[in-house]
């Protein structure tokens, strides 16, 4: 159980172009979804936490007009990286977590690359 | 401010060859200690959530101990695949549920 999937798992784009990244909770419902990015040899940086029909908080220094996050539904999260550029490119990761929160289940990850 | 500092930052053992890991935490109390494993160009995996000082949870050759400043990943007779980034992270007793993890440990078990 708790599996945690996103789509695509990587993607290639041009400067200037904007990239959607899914995120699914399979077999539980995600009453939280959150979104991180994690950099080569870096740990985890949180982006923001979603709650299911409410707006998204974001953290400190990460641009809300440029990270646009959408949890329209208890199982689909989505992040669309908008203008992406070459400094966008990382990992990014969402995690899902259910009714009681405590536990968070990470998605495989999606390697963005801006050329 | 929470604040997770894992140690050693890499680790290199031979198989059967049993260590620990360490993740030391000040945080504005402790709702709950996560730790996770993660591969290469993966997401992170969960293994265990500790709660309270005292607390031990086991899982195949890992065994995750908890006190009131620090927590240990202990690896009994590690594997080759065994290896992997071992990520700990930290949920505040008050407020939202957002993880503050460490950087890792990159344990290496060579066969």
């Amino acid at each position: 159980g708790a599996v945690v999937s996103q789509h695509p798992s990587w993607v290639i784009c041009k400067s200037g172009t904007s990239v959607k990244i899914e995120c699914r909770s399979l077999d539980f419902q995600a009453t939280t979804m959150f979104w991180y990015r994690q950099f080569p040899k870096q740990s985890l940086m949180l982006m923001a936490t979603s709650n299911e029909g409410s707006k998204a908080t974001y953290e400190q220094g990460v641009e809300k007009d440029k990270f646009l996050i959408n949890h329209a539904s208890l199982t689909l999260s989505t992040l669309t990286v908008t203008s992406a550029h070459p400094e966008d490119s990382s990992f990014y990761i969402c995690s899902a977590a259910g009714t009681f929160q405590e536990t968070q289940y990470f998605g495989p990850g999606t390697r963005l690359l801006v050329l | 401010e929470d604040q997770v500092t894992q140690s050693p930052e890499a680790l290199r053992l031979q198989e059967g060859e049993s260590s620990s890991l360490n993740c030391s935490y000040t945080v504005s109390g402790l709702r709950g200690l996560f730790w996770y494993r993660q591969d290469p160009g993966k997401g992170p995996e969960f293994l265990f959530t500790l709660y309270s000082a005292g607390e031990e949870k086991e899982k195949e050759r890992l065994k995750a101990t908890l006190t009131k400043k620090e927590s240990f990943l202990h690896i009994t007779a590690p594997k080759p695949e065994d290896s992997a980034t071992y990520l700990c992270a930290v949920q505040p007793g008050a407020g939202s549920y957002q993880l503050t993890f460490g950087k890792g440990t990159k344990l290496s078990v060579i066969p």
